[in-house]
């Protein structure tokens, strides 16, 4: 069955320090992998997406993904986080993307100063 | 994202009661998709719409929920005769294109349903 793990249900980190979101998923075929973030009162945007090619992708914000094919995993990191960065971050799945992608569950950043 | 509008933000109902959740897609676009979030889960995909039609409800339970998108005012989604098990975070998306990718999605912020 298709599915997408996020082990971290929150996490906490100092601002300025860096940032690793673990992300692991289950899918036949070499998936459509993405990563969204939502902010407090907003709706979800797209943070990077990998379909093909490089495997570290690069997306908004100054956040980065490394697909890793053996490990079936899609880690979001950052060198530095910022204040703003406080936020729910959701990876995510599917044979094309759309709207049929499959979200993980979540998980919570908290940046302390 | 700000453009795709969902209301009310929270909403409380008894068990029995009904809920209607309400979603204005972003200008222009005529497409609509309807997402549950359970606790402790991830977002599953429930119905698409387009105006006046049901275009995918292959996530949506076959009892007590119905969608609609008329060709006025927003899009609907109603759940009748709550239980406690239909709490949970619905969120809303919009596109203008019939099969969006995945940047061409815009999702609203979501109205958390509660049921005592």
């Amino acid at each position: 069955a298709q599915s997408v793990t996020q082990p971290d249900i929150h996490i906490t980190v100092s601002e300025g320090a860096s940032l690793e979101l673990r992300c692991n998923y289950s899918y036949g075929a070499t998936p459509y992998l993405f990563w969204y973030v939502q902010s407090p009162g907003q709706g979800l945007q797209l943070l990077l997406k990998y379909f093909s090619g490089d495997t570290l992708v690069q997306g908004i914000k100054g956040f980065e993904a490394e697909f890793k094919r053996s490990q079936s995993s899609f880690n979001l990191r950052k060198p530095s986080v910022h204040w703003s960065d406080a936020a729910e971050y959701f990876c995510a799945v599917g044979a094309t993307g759309g709207f049929k992608t499959i979200f993980g569950a979540g998980t919570r950043l908290f940046v302390k100063a | 994202n700000a453009g795709v509008m969902q209301n009310p933000r929270h909403l409380v109902r008894r068990r029995g009661q009904e809920a209607r959740l309400r979603c204005s897609p972003m200008k222009g676009h005529s497409h609509v998709y309807w997402y549950r979030q359970l606790p402790e889960e991830g977002l599953k995909f429930m119905v698409y719409l387009q105006k006046e039609n049901i275009i995918d409800e292959s996530g949506m339970p076959k009892e007590r929920f119905s969608a609609e998108f008329p060709k006025e005012g927003p899009s609907i989604l109603r759940i009748q005769q709550v239980v406690r098990g239909d709490s949970a975070a619905y969120f809303c998306a919009s596109s203008f294109d019939r099969s969006p990718t995945n940047e061409k999605l815009f999702f609203g912020s979501g109205t958390q349903l509660s049921v005592l």
